[in-house]
């Protein structure tokens, strides 16, 4: 169990560039998750996946994001013209089930600076 | 409306003592789930219990016990004998049947500081 893996684990960028994370969750994991959090404040639920089928998006993803998870394994999130108030950590989290939630296991996140 | 509050945002201890976070939620769903979270300074969250709305048992495991009222929908939080490394924060989160059980709504956290 080598844990979910979240890559690069900073970014920096300017503003109005484009920017892509990796998340490559428990192999066995079928869903997979997308969370952002800012300083002070709990994870906000940005994308759920079951197996490659996204099945809920936060309307706090914008047409700037992206999400995908090709072939049910690795998961990557797109931002396109990235602005300010982007920067935040972008976590990614994974669990095994079809029910009601077990436990979620959660990377070391993305931070993202947008300067 | 928020739908997970916790209302402390920091709290200080010192070792030993005894320290509960607080955690109130709302739903209009009768089959939800409660969880808890740590998130030390390393930043990663650990899972640290699960609790569906049907069972009301209180939960102990080690220094680590959990008070879930329905009545008053708090799912509180107790660490007992508190130590250093328990300084975190600490997230209550819910997943409600309606939404599909496709999310968890966290609270804003509370840090906890233990001090020497």
């Amino acid at each position: 169990d080598t844990g979910v893996s979240q890559n690069p684990r900073h970014k920096i960028t300017k503003r109005g560039q484009n920017v892509t994370f990796r998340c490559d969750p428990i192999s066995e994991h079928n869903r997979l998750y997308w969370y952002r959090q800012t300083l002070g404040q709990g994870p906000e639920f940005l994308t759920y996946f079951q197996n490659e089928a996204q099945l809920e998006k936060s309307r706090l993803l914008s047409d700037r994001f992206s999400a995908e998870r090709p072939k049910g394994s690795f998961s990557t999130l797109e931002i396109q013209r990235t602005e300010q108030g982007d920067s935040a950590m972008y976590l990614c989290a994974s669990s095994l089930g079809f029910g009601p939630p077990e436990k979620l296991f959660f990377g070391s996140g993305t931070q993202l600076s947008v300067l | 409306a928020q739908k997970v509050t916790q209302a402390q945002t920091e709290i200080s201890v010192v070792e030993k003592e005894d320290v509960t976070l607080d955690c109130v939620y709302e739903t209009r769903d009768t089959t939800y789930y409660l969880f808890w979270y740590k998130q030390p300074p390393s930043g990663e969250l650990v899972f640290l219990i699960r609790r569906n709305s049907f069972d009301e048992q209180n939960e102990i495991s080690g220094r680590y016990s959990w008070n879930f009222q329905k009545s008053t929908s708090s799912f509180n939080f107790t660490i007992t004998a508190s130590q250093v490394v328990d300084s975190a924060v600490y997230f209550c989160a819910l997943s409600e049947a309606g939404g599909g059980y496709s999310t968890l709504t966290f609270g804003k956290g509370t840090m906890l500081l233990v001090s020497p």
